[in-house]
């Protein structure tokens, strides 16, 4: 099983449409990073969260530490939103041997108009 | 102030050579971590430096290797190059303490 858990793992939506990904992770961390990578391109951090909830235009990302869940929403999504979403965590104490970045496989977006 | 760039950012080699790849992070960043990104894998870690010492590393055989310099940049190389080590390479950089880490474009590796 992997430590970090996606869903789903392909999204289509109409143009205007609320979306939400999850993420489930089964490890200690330290923060969450939520991640676009677009066809080609390289990844843009979009919210790096340790607790609670942040929101940056349309995008809201949210986090259960309790339950070691999180979720990234878009609300009246674009077709410009047609993506990957790459769910991060990082474990192991900030400066040591263990301080690395885990990766979920990714949710692709396909925002149709 | 500028991103992080990688360069090259396309690289074609054969099986069995070795590859260097350079990384040049944020200003002022002193961290710098790589990761490989497969279609089949998906992202993994390869390892971090910080203030030219190698933090820790992922779990790839020794032909990986890496460097920092006292500027920060940073260079990874790939020794006996196999089929399997085609990939996006990917490096991030981020400051002192717990900082979001800020990608740099990637470099296409292809081994023929």
């Amino acid at each position: 099983k992997n430590e970090v858990e996606q869903s789903p793992q392909n999204l289509t939506a109409q143009e205007g449409e609320f979306i939400t990904i999850n993420c489930s992770y089964s490890v200690g961390i330290s923060a969450l990073h939520w991640l676009q990578q677009h066809p080609g391109g390289g990844i843009v951090s979009l919210f790096m969260l340790s607790s609670g909830k942040k929101k940056h235009g349309r995008l809201i990302a949210t986090i259960n530490i309790q339950e070691k869940h999180s979720s990234l929403h878009i609300t009246a999504s674009h077709p410009r939103d047609s993506a990957v979403y790459i769910c991060a965590v990082r474990v192991g104490n900030y400066g040591g041997a263990t301080n690395k970045l885990i990766f979920g496989t990714g949710t692709l977006l396909a925002v149709q108009p | 102030k500028a991103g992080v760039t990688q360069t090259p950012r396309y690289l074609i080699k054969t099986r069995g050579q070795q590859v260097t790849l350079s990384c040049s992070p944020i200003s002022g960043h002193r961290s710098v971590s790589w990761y490989q990104q497969t279609p089949g894998q998906g992202l993994q870690f390869l390892f971090e430096y910080f203030s030219e010492t190698q933090r820790n590393k992922g779990n790839f055989p020794g032909r990986f290797s890496g460097r920092q310099f006292s500027n920060s940049r940073s260079e990874m190389n790939v020794s006996t190059l196999e089929l399997g080590d085609s990939a996006l390479y990917l490096c991030a950089s981020r400051g002192t303490g717990l900082h979001e880490q800020y990608f740099g474009p990637g470099t296409r590796l292809t081994v023929t």
